[in-house]
């Protein structure tokens, strides 16, 4: 059984641009969540996707936001790139809604130069 | 707002030593608790959840419980080996569908 996959592994962007991460959950999972991890902020969320959804949203500015697909696949996507976006984004796919277990890809590690 | 806190934030201990991680949470009214682990660069790869109905769980050498009351959780590593080398993770799941609040990490390392 496939697990949760990120692409692309590796980014490299120039401030001001914009960038999109695509992240494909486990067969049959429906929930889609987003991570920031940063040396200095750790672990954060960013937002959950359940059946093409929004339901949760962290706190983080408006050039953060993403969608989900039908098929459940989901893309988050920030604008005006800032130094300080540079980070590994993690994406985690959990089956259903509430209380059930997260599985996290391999994650996209952004570089903002 | 919960927050979670693992202490200490880095461990050394010899191969074969019995070791036990902390993690401890502010608000107790949590849905689940879960343990991970993170190799350098690396995604996070999920070890053990523990409803909170539930005290412990087991898998193979390791054993996580959970006390809400007191707002703590322990990963417990039996007989550790050079491979448990890596940043152990813990996370308070709420009442907010899948959205997970992690400490901080405790960075393992086990030498031969």
């Amino acid at each position: 059984k496939a697990g949760v996959t990120q692409t692309p592994r590796y980014l490299i962007k120039t401030r001001g641009q914009q960038v999109t991460l695509s992240c494909s959950p486990i067969s049959g999972h429906r929930s889609v969540s987003w991570y920031q991890q940063t040396p200095g902020q750790g672990l954060q969320f960013l937002f959950e996707y359940f059946s093409e959804t929004q339901r949760n949203k962290g706190n983080f500015p408006g050039r953060f936001s993403g969608r989900q697909f039908s098929n459940s696949r989901s893309e988050m996507n920030v604008s005006t790139l800032e130094l300080g976006d540079s980070a590994l984004y993690l994406c985690a796919s959990s089956v259903g809604w509430g209380r059930t277990e997260a599985f996290f890809g391999q994650g996209t590690r952004l570089t903002v130069v | 707002k919960q927050e979670v806190t693992q202490i200490p934030a880095a461990l050394s201990v010899p191969e074969g030593e019995n070791l036990v991680l902390n993690c401890s949470f502010t608000d107790s009214a949590i849905y689940n608790l879960q343990w991970f682990r993170q190799d350098p660069g690396k995604g996070l790869t999920s070890l053990l959840l523990i409803q909170s109905s539930q005290r412990e769980q087991t898998s193979g050498r390791l054993n996580a419980s959970l006390d809400k009351s007191s707002g703590r959780s322990t990963l417990y590593i039996a007989a550790s080996q050079p491979g448990d080398s890596a940043t152990y993770l813990c996370a308070s799941g709420g009442n907010a569908g899948n959205m997970l609040t992690f400490g901080g990490g405790t960075r393992l390392m086990v030498k031969p």
